[in-house]
């Protein structure tokens, strides 16, 4: 598996303001997920974040709204830009760490609880 | 549209009896099949993951794929009040992104 911590754990935020989610993961992988889980909902991809390339957003989610950055194999951001009430959610970060015979395997960070009054 | 689908629950069962929960997909030709198991308040732990068909034991847990009806369960067996948990189902396809679809999980409650 995979050693995953995000920053911060938990925020409260104005409407109209960013907030910046860290992801740091205790080994190098390729690939990096965020998600979004509302309250009483299963997960939501927001968008895969490869090291070196342009993150891949899913249908619903877009840069301008939620940027990310992938500098390295340890390490990504998830930007939540302009916020609204309606992105009160925690998000998550996971990672691909495959091991043996195992592949597709997704790890999760601990999730940062946002509220945005 | 890829679609994963879990009974909502609540699952309710006694403590030591054997739990079964139930996923089914659309996507015929996935590959990968994952249960995680979710506390409330915590994020998606991985309990099980399996690949082909037949049954996959780990300990009180097992899992069962059948690609043919496009369906996969977990069992636990020795029910726990510690398992007291939202179970959800994962699958992935065959494309390289390496994506999860999850289902929306099911409750389970194991009463003492």
């Amino acid at each position: 598996s995979a050693v995953i911590s995000q920053k911060p754990s938990r925020d409260i935020c104005q409407r109209g303001t960013s907030l910046t989610i860290q992801c740091q993961v205790d080994s190098q992988v390729t690939m990096m997920f965020w998600y979004r889980q509302q309250p009483g909902q299963s997960l939501t991809l927001i968008a895969t974040a490869n090291q070196g390339s342009e993150a891949t957003y899913e249908s619903g989610f877009v840069i301008d709204k939620f940027p990310i950055s992938r500098p390295n194999l340890t390490f990504s951001t998830l930007t939540v830009s302009n916020m609204s009430p309606e992105d009160s959610s925690i998000y998550l970060c996971s990672v691909e760490k495959g091991t043996g015979g195992s592949y597709n395997e997704q790890f999760f960070g601990p999730g940062t609880r946002l509220t945005v009054l | 549209q890829k679609e994963v689908e879990q009974n909502s629950g609540p699952l309710s069962v006694p403590e030591g009896a054997i739990a079964s929960l139930n996923c089914t997909y659309s996507d015929r030709v996935s590959q990968s099949f994952f249960w995680y198991r979710q506390y409330s308040g915590k994020s998606p732990e991985l309990i099980m993951s399996i690949y082909s068909n037949g049954d996959k034991e780990d300990g009180r847990f097992t899992a069962q794929l059948n690609k043919a009806s496009q369906y996969v369960s977990l069992l636990i067996r020795d029910s726990q009040p510690s398992d007291s948990a939202t179970y959800l189902c994962a699958v992935g396809g065959m494309d390289s992104s390496y994506k999860l679809i999850f289902g929306s999980g099911t409750r389970l409650l194991v009463r003492p």
